[in-house]
Order: C-alpha cells, then structure tokens, then sequence
C-alpha cells in the first residue's frame, strides 16, 4: 500500500540556519504530495504541495520539489526563524481524497 | 470564516466507558475525515465521509469505532468499551471535494 517515510526528529538547530527534511514515498500511480505543519498548540494546516513530477511548492520560504526518479519530497528552508519550531508531515494522496501521513518530524530552532 | 471545530478539546474517561467526540466542519465542505494520531506516530486514517456517498470505514480499527456524519454536517466519532490504547488525539479534517484537508484542533482522548 502507498505509505510515507520521513526523517525521524527530534531536529534541533540555531536560527538562520539551513533546514532539511527528508521524505520518500511508496505509492501505486501518481500521487499528489503534501507538507503539512503542526506550530504548538495548533491543528495541522497545509504548508505546501504538488501534483505531479518536477512541480516544486513553496511558502512561507519553505520549499519542496516533486521528485518521482528518487520518490521524494524533502523539504527545504534556507534560513529558519525561531518561529518555525512545529512538527512537520509529509503526506501523499493518490485517490483524490485519503491522505498517507509520515510519522512527523519535530523541528526546534533556537534563538 | 470558521476553522474545522471540534469537542470536547480533552477528555478522560475510564475504561470500559463509551465516548463521543464532535466534528464541525467548515460550512461547504463535503468531504470529512477522521485520523488518530498517538504519541510519536503519524496520523492514522479511521473513516471518510463524501456527500451521501457510503463512508470509508476501511481505517477503523474494531467495531468499538463507529461515526455518523448527517448530510454534510456535523460528525460524530463514537468509541465503545473504551481501551487504553484508545489514548491519542483524534483529529478531524474536512474539505471541498479533495485534499488539501483543513484539520481541527484535535481532541485528545486518555482512558485511565
């Protein structure tokens, strides 16, 4: 069955410093891929996405690039803030509505 | 307008008890979801509802889960004969037709 594996947390690093989480999935078809994030004390919301093969989704500085020759998702920040202390999902979903989670990345970064 | 509302926000309950968790979703959306999401695990899909369309129950993990959703409205998780590993948060997500899913607060349920 389609699942998600990503880097296992607890991440913890100094403020502008370069972030990556790494995510890759095993899924029959073409899934859609998905970042969600999880700030404390908040549901998850949606970070960022993509829908097919070398579509790269970005916010909040915050990158990911749809790599279907090495099924991966890695997220990518150049410089974190202090504010991006949360919980990280990759996600996938190849039937148009059940979403696969990985088991989430925690992400703390320091002042 | 409104976020995915859900309650109670905490809940303790002893074993053996049944408990009801409550979803709102955003108004419009027709798709609704269910995960659980214990400590340190990723989230776990229990059920879906689209439309009137029959749900997808294929994540409940034992026939002491069920939900209802009216119409595309309010849904209802219930756990029967609760258990210790009933202990997570229960998260509740909905959307327009498909992903992306917008998510509740989650309610965190531990039986004692």
């Amino acid at each position: 069955g389609d699942s998600v594996t990503q880097m296992e947390g607890p991440v913890t690093l100094s403020e502008e410093a370069f972030l990556t989480i790494n995510c890759t999935y095993t899924a029959t078809g073409y899934p859609s891929l998905f970042w969600y994030v999880q700030y404390p004390g908040e549901g998850l919301q949606l970070l960022l996405k993509a829908t097919k093969a070398d579509d790269k989704g970005s916010n909040k500085g915050f990158e990911a690039t749809y790599r279907k020759e090495t099924t991966s998702f890695h997220l990518e920040k150049g410089s974190v803030q202090v504010s991006d202390s949360a919980v990280y999902f990759c996600a996938l979903s190849t039937d148009d509505y059940k979403l696969s989670f990985g088991a989430g990345t925690t992400v703390t970064v320091r002042a | 307008g409104a976020g995915v509302s859900q309650s109670p926000s905490n809940k303790v309950t002893e074993k053996g008890k049944d408990v009801e968790l409550r979803c709102d979703p955003i108004s419009g959306h027709t798709a609704l979801y269910w995960y659980r999401q214990r400590l340190g695990q990723g989230l776990e899909f229990l059920i879906y509802f689209q439309g009137n369309s029959a749900p997808d129950k294929s994540g409940l993990p034992s026939d002491r889960f069920s939900a209802e959703r009216t119409g595309e409205s309010v849904s209802t998780l219930t756990i029967q004969r609760t258990q210790q590993e009933d202990s997570a948060v229960y998260l509740c997500a909905s959307s327009l037709v498909a992903p992306p899913l917008h998510f509740g607060n989650g309610t965190r349920l531990t039986v004692t």
